[in-house]
């Protein structure tokens, strides 16, 4: 059974530095094609997607937030980390961490999230 | 706004069939990059419905269908049950933005 659950500080203050941690069960991050995603949803907004690593420790992230995120994972603990720098309150969200898999089809790498934690609220106060 | 564009809502009666729509683009959905459906109640994990257009896992009743055509696709939800009640958002990929984006969400009622 694949479960994941985030966690993490419910407040901080603009400007800190936000770090989360995703522990999951059920797979395991030294497995090849397995993978884990950061997505974020504020409140009454549609879902943004952060931050990937892969199995093999490739690390992609959001094109506008790439200067804030680092995404790391210390398989042993089976868990992956997410930091993100100098928060603001428009970074007010509930965040995500799924499990990310792939497929080729029509052509390319297809990827879809198949196991999803529930999220932890993270408020940033000015 | 989101890079996917859903309608915010959709409703129907117990029994009838809704279909959710997810507008995109040529750098996405028109690319060829497939679509992915997920079901979400408020304060749970979203739950995995459809991936490749149109293949559900296990445990998903086939009363939900996805469909895609050109720079769009579609969620179809036969034979309504007032527990398919929830929020529904859509997933592709954008060349152009390289990375993984949504639709905003729509949400369904049953009435």
């Amino acid at each position: 059974q694949v479960t994941l659950k985030e966690s993490g500080p419910a407040l901080v203050k603009a400007t800190q530095t936000l770090t989360l941690t995703c522990t999951f069960s059920g797979f395991s991050l030294t497995t090849s094609g397995m993978r884990v995603s950061w997505i974020r949803q504020p409140p009454g907004k549609a879902l943004e997607w952060l931050a990937r690593i892969d199995w093999d420790d490739d690390k992609f992230y959001s094109t506008s937030l790439k200067t804030r995120l680092t995404i790391s994972k210390a398989t042993s603990k089976n868990q992956v980390v997410l930091t993100m720098t100098n928060m603001d309150p428009v970074d007010t969200a509930t965040y995500y961490c799924a499990r990310m898999r792939s497929y080729y089809g029509s052509g390319s790498n297809q990827y879809y999230f198949d196991y999803w934690g529930q999220g932890t609220l993270v408020t940033v106060s000015s | 706004q989101s890079v996917l564009t859903q309608p915010p809502s959709v409703s129907g009666a117990p029994g009838q069939r809704v279909t959710v729509s997810c507008s995109g683009s040529n750098s996405n959905i028109g690319a060829g990059y497939d679509v992915h459906w997920y079901q979400h109640l408020p304060g749970t994990a979203p739950k995995f419905l459809i991936r490749g257009n149109n293949n559900r896992p296990s445990g998903v009743p086939d009363r939900f269908s996805g469909s895609k055509s050109g720079t769009s696709a579609s969620l179809a939800i036969t034979g309504l049950q007032a527990e398919d009640e929830a929020d529904y958002y859509c997933q592709s990929y954008d060349y152009s933005l390289s990375g993984w984006v949504f639709g905003g969400g729509t949400k369904l009622t049953v009435l």
